[in-house]
């Protein structure tokens, strides 16, 4: 299996643009969770999914981002309008069944300019 | 408010010697716990886990160690190799959800 696929790898982009990160789990894998790792947070969970259905959103920080998982291989975490603060590494992770032994990508890199 | 707390955010070590990782948590209804090696632009993987029900758990030259009375785990690496270096994350679930830490960057010098 290819593991958890992330794109794009990186992204620069001017404050106020709109941003989409886009995930593809592992195949057989029913969660999904997208985190973001930043100096000062840590990694932090922002949503996680469970059989595409949102099921816990509280880590997601304001109205300006959004998630979403239209089938079991595809997921997408969009910003808008994004903002320089929101510079971060942004990682998706599936599993199946528990949250446990999570799978993770390798990550986008997002900058915000 | 952070419940898994790693209070050292780095820590160097010489190759061939034991590496000693620790994590505090807050949260009593924790039930599992979890260790992640980060390298540089790669994702989080997983490592090894201890279930509450045990206070040891061996991989290798992995250990992890759990005193729930203190909500303190550790991880220890024996003997410590220059390939350890990374970023190692712990990490705490008490339901449907991973808690991590901030990391801590353990660095093997040979």
């Amino acid at each position: 299996d290819a593991g958890v696929i992330q794109s794009p790898r990186h992204e620069v982009t001017e404050m106020g643009q709109e941003v989409t990160l886009r995930c593809k789990p592992i195949s057989g894998h029913n969660s999904l969770f997208w985190y973001r790792q930043t100096m000062m947070r840590g990694l932090e969970l922002l949503i996680y999914f469970n059989n595409n259905v949102p099921i816990d959103d509280s880590g997601m920080p304001e109205d300006r981002f959004s998630a979403k998982m239209p089938n079991a291989s595809f997921s997408t975490l969009k910003i808008q309008p994004s903002e320089p603060r929101d510079s971060a590494v942004y990682f998706c992770a599936s599993t199946v069944g528990g949250p446990y032994e999570q799978y993770f990508g390798p990550g986008t890199r997002l900058t915000v300019t | 408010d952070q419940q898994v707390k790693q209070n050292s955010p780095s820590l160097s070590v010489q190759e061939g010697r034991i590496s000693i990782l620790n994590c505090d948590y807050t949260n009593s209804m924790f039930d599992y716990f979890l260790w992640y090696k980060k390298y540089p632009a790669e994702g989080p993987t997983f490592l090894i886990s201890i279930s509450s029900i045990k206070d040891k758990n061996e991989d290798g030259r992995f250990t992890v160690f759990l005193n729930k009375s203190a909500k303190h785990l550790s991880l220890h690496i024996v003997p410590s190799q220059p390939g350890d270096s990374a970023v190692y994350f712990c990490a705490a679930s008490g339901g449907n959800k991973l808690v991590f830490g901030a990391g801590t960057i353990l660095r093997v010098k040979s």
